[in-house]
């Protein structure tokens, strides 16, 4: 059975203070790592799809990689427009059904 | 582009009665759509998979008979909770992947369904 794990559960930052959030994995033949922001209320937004282990991906302040077990979103220099929270999902051989992980609650301060 | 939507964005009903959600891709097809539920400060349970054309997947534990769906066409599934309960009040979310893309799946903006 597909396992993701998040960590930390919940992250607060002053703003402009880097940190990275963690997604442990544990898939039997992994199709697809998927990155989402989900802000209170609403349904996840798409972020990032990372394949193969190695494989790195930037948008604006965000970056994600990924090795054979994990992957890190790496946020520099948050803005407190970036508090949401970041969900991680892999799909594995099951084609297309996404298998999520708690979630990383990030508040970043001004 | 990837916009999917849904309506309504929230709804109150009382026991014993119907609803209906529709989930819409806007700017694309979509073969497989995607229905989940997702309680307070809990993450995505996925509840079934419908394709265009064909009867819905639903995952174990969830009532076929209770959550209806139909995936009637390239752009549109519907939710139909029925004989609704108060148990049933939750915020549903669904899904679709662009037809002939790889695997990544874009969310509408949810429902909030509160049952009195």
């Amino acid at each position: 059975e597909d396992q993701v794990t998040q960590s930390p559960e919940a992250l607060r930052l002053q703003e402009g203070e880097s940190s990275s959030l963690n997604c442990s994995y544990t898939v039997s033949g992994l199709r697809g790592l998927f990155w989402y922001r989900q802000d209170p209320g609403k349904g996840p937004e798409f972020l990032f799809t990372l394949y193969s282990a190695g494989e790195e991906k930037e948008k604006e302040r965000l970056k994600a990689t990924l090795t054979k077990k994990e992957s890190f979103l790496h946020i520099t220099a948050p803005k407190p427009e970036d508090s949401a929270t970041y969900l991680c999902a892999v799909i594995g051989p099951s084609y297309g059904k996404l298998t999520f992980g708690q979630g990383t609650i990030l508040t970043v301060h001004p | 582009g990837a916009v999917v939507s849904q309506h309504p964005s929230w709804v109150i009903c009382k026991s014993g009665t119907s609803v209906k959600i529709e989930c819409r891709s806007l700017d694309f097809q979509a073969t497989t759509m995607f229905w989940y539920r997702q309680f307070p400060k809990q993450s995505l349970m996925l509840m079934a998979t419908s394709n265009e054309g064909s009867k819905a997947t639903y995952e174990q534990g969830v009532e076929k008979d209770k959550f209806l769906i139909n995936h009637a066409s390239l752009t549109l599934s519907t939710l139909t909770v029925t004989s609704a309960h108060p148990e049933d009040s939750s915020f549903y979310i669904c899904s679709a992947r662009d037809y002939g893309a790889t695997y990544e799946q874009y969310f509408g903006p949810g429902t909030r369904l509160t049952v009195t």
